[in-house]
């Protein structure tokens, strides 16, 4: 398996609060993505990026930025959660030269 | 801009049945296709793949053939177990532009005993 870790796994946070979620790969990717999961959507893209400090907004970025300040890092941060946002978010990674991409387990944030 | 389209689910199927879940896509060029998986609770794991028209993709009894003239990627087996009962996602990777797969939106499939 790709060594890609997500943290928290599970969070549960109030409306208006901020909220951060960590991908942490050890293979040296330079792609890093964050998607979320809802019913009936699939995965639909939040943000990648494509180096350090190289980063840019998916289909679904509105309320969520994005950081990367070394390779292994690619943090994801609700800047005021709403309940919109609950949802499953996976952290996805790839390189060139290999087509597939691969993923995380996976964080269920709940936002009451 | 680039879109997947897979059938809606859920598939109900007894086992040893034979499976075909439609996927179809729009993209420019020349993209390469995916099949994933996700057991319940779990991330998505890469069942197969294509990156090129004509290739066919196969792990684990599945299959699907990269279909550049009708831009489809059907997903089949022939003989499916209670342990393949999970959602399945078609994707695609463009080979220009934006580095970043694109899903349909996942087909469950239950197989009963």
């Amino acid at each position: 398996d790709a060594g890609i870790t997500q943290s928290p796994r599970h969070k549960v946070t109030e409306t208006g609060t901020p909220v951060t979620l960590r991908c942490h790969q050890t293979e040296n990717h330079r792609y890093m993505y964050w998607y979320r999961q809802d019913p009936g959507h699939g995965l639909r893209l939040i943000h990648y990026s494509y180096g350090v400090k190289d980063t840019d907004k998916g289909e679904v970025s509105d309320g969520y930025s994005v950081s990367r300040s070394k390779t292994e890092d690619f943090l994801l941060t609700l800047e005021s959660a709403t309940s919109s946002q609950t949802s499953v978010y996976f952290c996805a990674i790839s390189e060139e030269g290999i087509p597939e991409a691969f993923f995380g387990q996976g964080t269920r944030l709940t936002v009451v | 801009g680039n879109s997947v389209t897979q059938m809606e689910g859920p598939v109900t199927l007894s086992e040893e049945a034979f499976l075909t879940i439609n996927c179809t896509y729009t993209a420019t060029g020349y993209p390469s296709l995916f099949w994933y998986v996700q057991y319940p609770g779990e991330g998505l794991q890469l069942l197969l793949k294509a990156t090129k028209a004509d290739d066919k993709g196969s792990n684990k009894g599945f299959e699907a053939t990269y279909r550049k003239e009708t831009t489809s990627f059907h997903l089949e087996k022939g003989s499916v177990q209670v342990s393949d009962s999970a959602v399945y996602f078609c994707a695609l990777m463009p080979d220009t532009g934006r580095r970043a797969l694109t899903f349909g939106s996942g087909t469950r499939l239950q197989v009963q005993p």
